[in-house]
């Protein structure tokens, strides 16, 4: 299993552009989640999915958005890029249906907007 | 509201000295979990543990212990006879039990190690 998997590692935007960062996982996951993690910050929850088709905010959901049209991936969309949302984010997975096992999570996306 | 508060920033020691690393959390709900991860400076993240609120029972696994205590609401990280290779930033997480058994972080601010030779 490549486990949970982020794609690009690190990207460098131009205010206004957009992008999308990828994730996927291959271990058959209902629950995917987006983070970001700030200095000082810790991480913070942006978006997460429960399952295909079913996605909800989290804490700072403001300036992304999210789709989940198979169990494997879970692409963040950023529309209009910010250089406020320079930071490192997170993709996880976990088994959820009430089993509450540990989240994986992917290696990280460095994105830097100028 | 959910809050998690680790109130170390930065932890300097020597090789082999124990540190602890303190965490107090808030919730509202009687069912929740804690966790602890590790961040080396390569960048992933590294779980450490998982803890349910009913079971207080400490644990320990190698150098890495864990002293839960739900009357101060804290879940403190012991490492002993630290080593180098310890140095990382520690990041303690809570989550309720949420309906439909989503599991979101809420994710303390973390306390950066450094271990010197």
């Amino acid at each position: 299993n490549a486990g949970v998997t982020q794609t690009p590692k690190f990207q460098v935007l131009k205010t206004g552009q957009s992008m999308t960062l990828q994730c996927a996982q291959d271990m058959n996951h209902e629950y995917m989640s987006w983070y970001r993690q700030d200095p000082g910050m810790g991480l913070r929850l942006i978006h997460y999915s429960v399952g295909a088709g079913i996605t909800d905010q989290g804490e700072v959901p403001n300036g992304y958005n999210v789709s989940r049209s198979t169990t494997e991936d879970f692409p963040l969309r950023l529309l209009s890029a910010a250089p406020s949302q320079t930071s490192v984010y997170f993709c996880a997975s976990n088994y959820g249906g009430g089993t509450l096992e540990t989240q994986y999570f992917g290696p990280g996306t460095r994105l830097l907007v100028l | 509201a959910q809050k998690v508060t680790q109130a170390q920033t930065e932890i300097s020691v020597v090789e082999k000295e124990d540190v602890t690393l303190d965490c107090v959390y808030e919730t509202r709900d009687t069912t929740y979990y804690l966790f602890w991860y590790k961040q080396p400076p390569s960048g992933e993240l590294v779980f450490l543990i998982r803890r349910n609120s009913f079971d207080e029972q400490n644990e320990i696994s190698g150098r890495y212990s864990w002293n839960f205590q739900k009357s101060t609401s804290s879940f403190n990280f012991t490492i002993t006879a630290s080593q180098v290779v310890d140095s990382a930033v520690y990041f303690c997480a809570l989550s309720e039990a949420a309906q439909g058994g989503s599991e979101k972080l809420v994710f303390g601010k973390g306390t950066k190690l450094t271990v010197n030779p």
